[in-house]
């Protein structure tokens, strides 16, 4: 157990639908990421938020968006969902978030699957 | 930008044979690099790392070595398991002080040990 979690553990919905992960990091972590797994794309990296602010962004779409919240948990929101959006989302979290040893924990991940 | 290159897999083996699964990377500077490792239905978690050229990052008899002449860093078990049926990830995140520690994984590689 990573000490990182994840709600839900599996998500359907329909095209054209929103949903909202959510993502809980390890206690004392400030820094939380989101990535995507799927079987066309592989593993992303989508966005990682250190402290409450935006540190870095990769593929995410403008579709999706994200926030982390002053308790320091985090949430990605999937909107205008479309069959492509079906895959895994991992969230990961570590101490710091900077270019340090620093290792990210990662959760079980959210299935989602998109009819 | 960045990138991983990893062996394609599916790799099959026999019960206490010797594990290679090769890693390649293109990075700007001296990146920091990991193996996770993702058992079937689970998350992923951190195998081991290395921060450093020479560096060898080693856990539960894995090993790997960070080559930067050869900008590889392969990873190599003497003995299998069954239970190390899983799928391995070589990732990389960025040189040390920058900006963003996100990890940039390699496609992943299924290893199957058969008894």
């Amino acid at each position: 157990d990573s000490g990182v979690t994840q709600t839900p553990k599996h998500l359907i919905t329909a095209t054209g639908q929103r949903v909202t992960l959510r993502c809980s990091p390890r206690s004392g972590d400030l820094s939380v990421y989101w990535y995507q797994q799927s079987l066309d794309q592989g593993l992303q990296f989508l966005i990682q938020y250190y402290n409450g602010e935006e540190r870095a962004k990769g593929n995410i779409l403008e579709r999706f968006s994200a926030q982390q919240f002053p308790d320091l948990h985090s949430e990605l929101n999937l909107s205008s969902l479309e069959l492509g959006d079906s895959a895994l989302y991992f969230c990961a979290s570590s101490v710091r978030g900077r270019a340090l040893v620093d290792t990210q924990y990662f959760g079980p991940g959210t299935r989602l699957t998109v009819l | 930008g960045d990138s991983v290159t990893q062996m394609e897999g599916p790799v099959t083996l026999s019960e206490e044979a010797f594990l290679t699964i090769n890693c390649t990377y293109t990075a700007t500077g001296y990146p920091s690099l990991f193996w996770y490792v993702q058992y079937p239905g689970e998350g992923l978690q951190l195998l081991l790392k290395a921060t450093k050229a020479d560096d060898k990052g080693s856990n539960k008899g894995f090993e790997a070595t960070y080559r930067k002449e050869t900008t590889s860093f392969h990873l190599e078990k003497g003995s299998v398991q069954v239970s190390d049926s899983a799928v391995y990830f070589c990732a990389l995140s960025e040189a040390y002080g920058g900006a963003t520690n996100k990890l940039i994984f390699g496609t992943g590689t299924l290893l199957a040990v058969q008894p």
